[in-house]
């Protein structure tokens, strides 16, 4: 199947830094991406959808200035989490579709970060 | 999208079919039924998919009921590396792509 690689697996910061996570389609295109969080003995939960040359799209109670996202090309985009604290330790997902596939066509995820605020 | 149902925890034994239930009452006729499964600390991993008819690819088979109102997703032959939280989702093919995750199911292949 299409591969989704994502970068770091881990990092650890300082609270009040920033951290930027790339997810990448390795070998196919994607017009949208998306990226979850999921916190321990939780499910995934959607954070925001991010597409290709236009502003993302977040979810309610994701705060846009916190978590920018930034899908500059059809194979990569990243996600900064802005002064982290903390409570943003977690572990985020990216995702995505071949563009080139039917609507109906599985979605492809990444390796996942750990995030780990200090 | 509609919603779907699934016990909290399975088990099973290693090399006998792992059978995984969810129900998904209200599903509507043009959403499709996904199975995705979550290794400990990794990425999730497609398994199937399907509208109506069963469909089996190397992975496991789904089978989904006349009605659509449930499904089952069978993986054969069980190995201890299937152990994981199996979720099924519906989503509609309007819904941007968007995949709404419930709890899943926690399936532990015991030797």
């Amino acid at each position: 199947g299409a591969v989704v690689s994502q970068h770091p697996s881990r990092v650890i910061c300082k609270s009040g830094t920033s951290v930027k996570i790339e997810c990448r389609s390795l070998d196919f295109q994607a017009t949208t991406m998306f990226w979850y969080r999921q916190f321990p003995k939780q499910s995934l939960m959607l954070m925001a959808t991010s597409n290709e040359g236009s502003k993302a799209t977040y979810e309610q109670g994701v705060e846009k200035d916190k978590f920018l996202i930034n899908h500059a090309s059809l194979t990569l985009s990243t996600l900064t989490v802005t002064s982290a604290h903390p409570e943003d330790s977690s572990f985020y997902i990216c995702s995505a579709r071949d563009r080139g596939q039917g609507i109906t066509s599985e979605a492809f995820f990444g390796q996942g970060t750990r995030l780990t605020v200090v | 999208d509609a919603k779907t149902t699934q016990p909290p925890s399975m088990d099973c034994a290693e090399g006998r079919a792992a059978n995984l239930p969810c129900n998904h009452s209200t599903i509507s006729g043009n959403e499709y039924v996904y199975w995705y499964r979550q290794i400990h600390s990794q990425g999730p991993q497609y398994i199937i998919h399907g509208l109506k008819n069963n469909e089996t690819n190397e992975m496991a088979s789904l089978i989904i009921t006349e009605d659509r109102k449930s499904s089952t997703l069978i993986l054969p032959h069980a190995t201890l590396r299937d152990t994981a939280v199996y979720y099924c989702i519906v989503r509609s093919y309007h819904s941007n792509y968007q995949l709404i995750w419930g709890a899943g199911t926690k399936l532990i292949i015991k030797p």
